[in-house]
């Protein structure tokens, strides 16, 4: 199991600027991940961040409006650059500490964005 | 279509009842399917896993998994309003990465 906190755990941002999330895990952990979970949709992973290497994007998401850091075993950062009203949801990261097969997933407790 | 459907209700139901939620999917090389549970504010946390099709138990929870119709279940029995929560499932094949419902929100009313 891991334990994991993230920070901010809410904001309220104007448009055009930029938020960076922090993610804190109690153990060191290969690989994080990042999603995005809207109001009566499904999570939407972002991107996966292993350290040591550049983060992998999913389909639709790209670096340059979310840059991640993952500078050692139990940190990484998400930053959601340039932001508009449509960047308001909950980001969530989230660890596999034991590689399971069916890739069980321990979740921060959220950042709550709401850009105006 | 998307590949995982979960009505995301919300469902309400009296303390003590027979609680059914379900998913349908499409990609036949879903292996391993989860439910998740989700309190308000917090992230998700892991209910219950199964490999392939059966049924699985584990206290009043049951999962259930038929493959031949792409569909599972998770049944709360005697559900309590410390149940009340959003339920999600996830599915994930040999590539590793889970595929999500929308999730369901479900009251139990005291």
């Amino acid at each position: 199991s891991a334990v994991i906190s993230q920070k901010p755990s809410r904001d309220i941002c104007q448009r055009g600027t930029s938020l960076t999330i922090q993610c804190q895990v109690d153990s060191q952990v290969t690989m994080m991940f990042w999603y995005r979970q809207q109001p009566g949709q499904s999570l939407t992973l972002i991107a996966t961040a292993n350290q040591g290497s550049e983060a992998t994007y999913e389909s639709g998401f790209v670096i340059d409006k979310f840059p991640i850091s993952r500078p050692n075993l139990t940190f990484s950062t998400l930053t959601v650059s340039n932001m508009s009203p449509e960047d308001s949801s909950i980001y969530l990261c989230s660890v596999d500490p034991d590689r399971s097969s069916y890739n069980e997933q321990f979740f921060g407790p959220g950042t709550r964005l709401t850009v105006l | 279509q998307k590949e995982v459907e979960q009505d995301p209700g919300p469902l309400s139901v009296p303390e003590g009842a027979i609680v059914s939620l379900n998913c349908t999917y499409s990609n036949s090389a879903f292996q391993y399917f989860m439910w998740y549970r989700q309190y308000s504010r917090k992230g998700p946390e892991l209910l219950m896993y199964t490999y392939s099709s059966g049924n699985k138990e584990d206290g009043r929870f049951t999962a259930q998994v038929d493959k031949s119709s792409k569909y599972i279940s998770l049944f709360i029995r005697d559900s309590q309003p410390s149940d009340s929560a959003t339920y999600l499932c996830a599915m994930s094949g040999s590539n590793y990465q889970l595929i999500w419902g929308a999730g369901t929100k479900l009251i139990i009313k005291p």
